[in-house]
């Protein structure tokens, strides 16, 4: 059964800092991985989204990378503001079930002005 | 304006009453889900659709029914609720399925209680 775990499980930084949040996943038999946003009572963002046959993604200051053999992934964000705020899922599509995602618990991050 | 709604966005019932939690897109999209949202479980899948008429259990179907008549709508139904259920609960659609570069669109969620 596929397992995602988030560490750390919560980070506060100040602002300006780049930071990295890490993501494993047990198997690496996965069509894709999603990074996600979620802010307090909202619903979940896509803010990535890498396919088994790449390396890593790019959106503004937010650059995700995958190592499918080894079960990783991670979150690099650059220059962080407050407005970075959130909780951050990341999330794999295992082949076993292609229809289906399987989430981390998340990491929540403060970014302190 | 596109995207996913659903309501109502906070509810409280009773255990043993029958509640529908609803979901409407309006981007077409073929494949919808619902998820509920707990601390220490995280987000775990309880129902999807294909499209419409096609339906199948994700994680944890017990306790919920789900219909799909029309493809912008998903209900789902808690038959005779338990305060187990008490969650926050997502509605989510995607384009296609997770095999082709097809991003996962969710809703704001409702937060049911039941006393």
């Amino acid at each position: 059964k596929q397992e995602v775990t988030q560490i750390p499980a919560a980070l506060s930084v100040p602002e300006g800092e780049n930071l990295v949040l890490n993501c494993s996943f047990t198997d690496s038999a996965i069509y894709n991985l999603q990074w996600f946003r979620q802010d307090p009572g909202k619903g979940l963002t896509s803010l990535l989204l890498i396919q088994s046959s790449q390396r890593e993604q790019t959106s503004g200051r937010l650059n995700a990378s995958l190592d499918k053999s080894s079960g990783r992934s991670t979150l690099y964000i650059a220059a962080s503001q407050p407005g970075d705020s959130a909780t951050y899922l990341c999330a794999v599509s295992p082949m076993e079930y292609g229809n289906k995602l399987v989430f981390g618990a998340g990491t929540i991050l403060r970014v302190k002005s | 304006d596109a995207g996913i709604t659903q309501s109502p966005r906070y509810k409280i019932t009773e255990t043993g009453r029958q509640v529908t939690l609803m979901c409407h897109q309006t981007w077409s999209h073929s494949y919808m889900f619902w998820y509920r949202q707990d601390l220490g479980h995280g987000l775990r899948l309880i129902y999807y659709s294909a499209a419409a008429d096609i339906t199948d259990k994700g994680e944890v179907p017990d306790g919920y029914v789900v219909s799909r008549s029309k493809t912008e709508n998903f209900p789902l139904t808690l038959e005779s609720a338990t305060r187990s259920q008490t969650s926050v609960y997502f509605c989510a659609s995607s384009e296609s399925n997770f095999r082709i570069d097809s991003p996962l669109h969710f809703g704001n969620g409702t937060r049911l209680t039941v006393t």
